[in-house]
């Protein structure tokens, strides 16, 4: 079964820490990996997407890593901010019933604290 | 432009009541999704729109009604709703269904209360 399972469940941190946020997925076949950012009660944004011939991918404090062999990703946060506080959710687009699907994991919801 | 518009951004409605959630984009993206969150869990995909036809219902209840009337524009019509059915509703959208390297960009939601 296609899954996507993402660690901490939560996450508190102080402000200007870094942090690693986790995703394993048993997704196959597989075609891309993105990371959301959400924040409460609104639509996810994107912050990286991945296929598997990526290993790293940075798009401001933010870098993604694949890797496509162990079927893992990360998401790291550096100096972070506290309007970094949100839900970070791992995407990975794969086949399932012959039609591409995005599959989510469940999310980790950061707190950044002053 | 990579915006999906969603209206209205806050729904509350009666059980008897009939409303109508709209979303649009003008990417030219010919792949358009609904979604359901409920608060702490991820979204659940509900209908898929390919070149304006409905391509997957995910057993969706009959109460909701989907209709994409243009390229730009999805619908999603409500109708005998269950206070279960409240929920955070997120339109989103890609250049098309394949899902090879297609960026799917999501509106901000409209968030549903029945009462």
């Amino acid at each position: 079964k296609n899954q996507v399972e993402q660690s901490p469940q939560s996450l508190i941190i102080l402000e200007g820490k870094n942090c690693t946020l986790q995703c394993n997925y048993t997704v196959s076949p597989f075609s891309n990996l993105r990371w959301y950012k959400q924040d409460t009660g609104r639509g996810p944004v994107s912050l990286t997407i991945m296929t598997f011939s990526e290993n790293t991918k940075s798009n401001g404090r933010y870098t993604a890593t694949l890797d496509a062999d162990t079927k893992q990703s990360s998401l790291h946060i550096t100096a972070s901010q506290l309007s970094d506080s949100a839900s970070y959710i791992c995407v990975v687009s794969g086949e399932e019933d012959s039609s591409y699907k995005l599959i989510f994991g469940s999310g980790t919801r950061l707190l950044v604290r002053p | 432009d990579t915006e999906v518009t969603q209206t209205p951004k806050h729904l509350v409605m009666g059980m008897t009541n009939k409303k109508s959630l709209k979303c649009e984009q003008h990417m030219g993206h010919r792949a358009m999704y609904w979604y359901k969150q409920k608060a702490k869990k991820p979204p659940e995909l509900m209908f898929v729109y390919s070149y304006e036809k409905l391509s997957i219902n995910e057993s969706v209840p009959s109460r909701f009604s989907p209709e994409c009337p243009n390229s730009s524009l999805l619908n999603l019509h409500l109708h005998a709703l269950q206070p279960e059915d409240s929920a955070l509703y997120l339109c989103a959208s890609s250049q098309d269904r394949t899902g090879w390297f297609t960026e799917a960009f999501f509106g901000q939601g409209t968030r549903l209360t029945v009462v």
